[in-house]
């Protein structure tokens, strides 16, 4: 079946660090690959996506690439900001509907 | 891009009374449309899959006497946990799928429910 696999949180970042959120994933074929945040209180909300492979997804600062070879998609900024932090969640699709969320990985920015 | 909006967006109820959410698409019409839970700190939770107009496909683990679910046209779906429990407080949040077929799903905003 189909499995996403994050770093554990939280982790805690001093403003301008260079930020890495490690995601791999288990699946047949070729899923299409998501990025979501959910800012507190908030809905989730996507971040960016890469459909196939090396494709690089990248939205506000944040990029990952699509690594079939290591079947991973970290998440990367090379600056974050105190507004960055939320919970991120790395999430695949396979030929349908639904996504299969990792487990969500808490980011706290402090100034 | 495409809006999926929740109501309420909080709501705090009593034990063993029943409460409505709705899920709607603003700008397009979604056939499906994914309920999930999310409890503190955790991932989400594929709840069910609502199809409009036939009855929703359950999780293996919820029970679909509690959790009502109904998609009655192709922007509107509703859940409705009835005789709610203090177990059942958590963050419910819906999804629909876009008109591309890349996959993405558009999310609502969720709903806090808190049973006292």
């Amino acid at each position: 079946g189909n499995s996403v696999t994050q770093m554990e949180g939280p982790v805690t970042l001093s403003e301008e660090a260079f930020l890495t959120i490690n995601c791999t994933y288990t699946a047949t074929g070729y899923p299409s690959l998501f990025w979501y945040v959910q800012y507190p209180g908030e809905g989730l909300q996507l971040l960016l996506k890469a459909t196939k492979a090396d494709d690089k997804g990248s939205n506000k600062g944040f990029e990952a690439t699509y690594r079939k070879e290591t079947t991973s998609f970290h998440l990367e900024k090379g600056s974050v900001q105190v507004s960055d932090s939320a919970v991120y969640f790395c999430a695949l699709n396979n030929a349908g509907n639904m996504l299969t969320f990792g487990g969500g990985t808490r980011l706290m920015v402090k100034p | 891009g495409a809006v999926v909006s929740q109501h309420p967006s909080r709501v705090i109820c009593k034990s063993g009374t029943s409460v409505k959410i709705e899920c709607r698409s603003l700008d397009f019409q979604a056939t499906t449309m994914f309920w999930y839970r999310q409890f503190p700190k955790q991932s989400l939770m594929l709840m069910a899959t609502s199809n409009e107009g036939s009855k929703a496909t359950y999780e293996q683990g919820v029970e679909k006497d509690k959790f009502l679910i109904n998609h009655a046209s192709l922007t509107l779906s509703t859940l409705t946990v009835t005789s709610a429990h203090p177990e059942d407080s958590s963050f419910y949040i819906c999804s629909a799928r876009g008109q591309t077929n890349t996959g993405e799903l558009f999310f609502g905003e969720g709903s806090r429910l808190t049973v006292l």
